[in-house]
């Protein structure tokens, strides 16, 4: 069975520095890799995957991770935050054939101005 | 495009009293659905999941049950709510088949009182 560990319950940074929320995971087989983030008092919604190919995968709205398979890691990064990018973070593993994700426990990002 | 809705945004109950959340997606055919409780605080809990009309899955033992009496229609269903029950619920789809990601509808505020 796969586990997702997100080593940061809360993350605070100030408006335009960069930030990096971790993630990683475990298991024996193949694993497709997502970010969601949550918005208060809203359902998740997709950030980025990784399913195969280039290891860095990015975002519509300047936020990256790199699939580091050595590192067993999916960490996500901004070289820039904004105010509106405060929210709950969630990193997710789906492993081998399932179709049903491990979900990490959600990383807090509060930016402050 | 695909759609998921969700209802209804919040709801206070009594304890004892019964419950019907009721999710449908749009825009897709045979899609694999999922229940899901957020506690506060805390991250997600996988209640059901369903593959198909009629199939349903259960991740936890709990006086919470589902249904999918249609093929895009998902219902969380309970007879005598508990206190414990009050959480944020969130429904969710995805397309049939590993590594693919979730669609999460705007969840429902259930507090019991």
């Amino acid at each position: 069975a796969q586990s997702v560990t997100q080593l940061d319950s809360q993350v605070p940074v100030f408006e335009e520095a960069p930030v990096e929320l971790r993630c990683n995971y475990s298991s024996s087989v193949s694993v497709y890799l997502f970010w969601y983030v949550q918005y208060p008092n809203q359902g998740l919604q997709l950030l980025l995957k990784y399913l195969s190919g280039s290891t860095l995968v990015e975002s519509i709205n300047g936020f990256e991770a790199e699939f580091n398979k050595s590192q067993t890691s999916f960490h996500l990064r901004k070289p820039s935050v904004h105010i509106s990018d405060t929210a709950e973070y969630f990193c997710a593993v789906t492993a081998g054939g399932s179709y049903i994700p491990t979900f990490g426990r959600g990383t807090s990002l509060i930016v402050h101005p | 495009s695909q759609t998921i809705h969700q209802w209804p945004a919040t709801l206070v109950q009594p304890v004892g009293s019964p419950l019907s959340l009721e999710c449908t997606v749009e825009g897709t055919s045979n899609p694999n659905l999922y229940w899901y409780r957020q506690a506060a605080g805390r991250g997600l809990q996988l209640l059901f999941y369903s593959v198909g009309i009629g199939q349903i899955s259960s991740e936890v033992p709990q006086n919470l049950s589902a249904s999918r009496p249609q093929d895009r229609q998902f219902i969380l269903s309970s007879k005598k709510l508990l206190l414990s029950d009050s959480g944020f619920y969130l429904c969710a789809w995805s397309v049939s088949g590993s590594g693919q990601p979730q669609h999460f509808g705007d969840g429902t505020r259930l507090s019991i009182l």
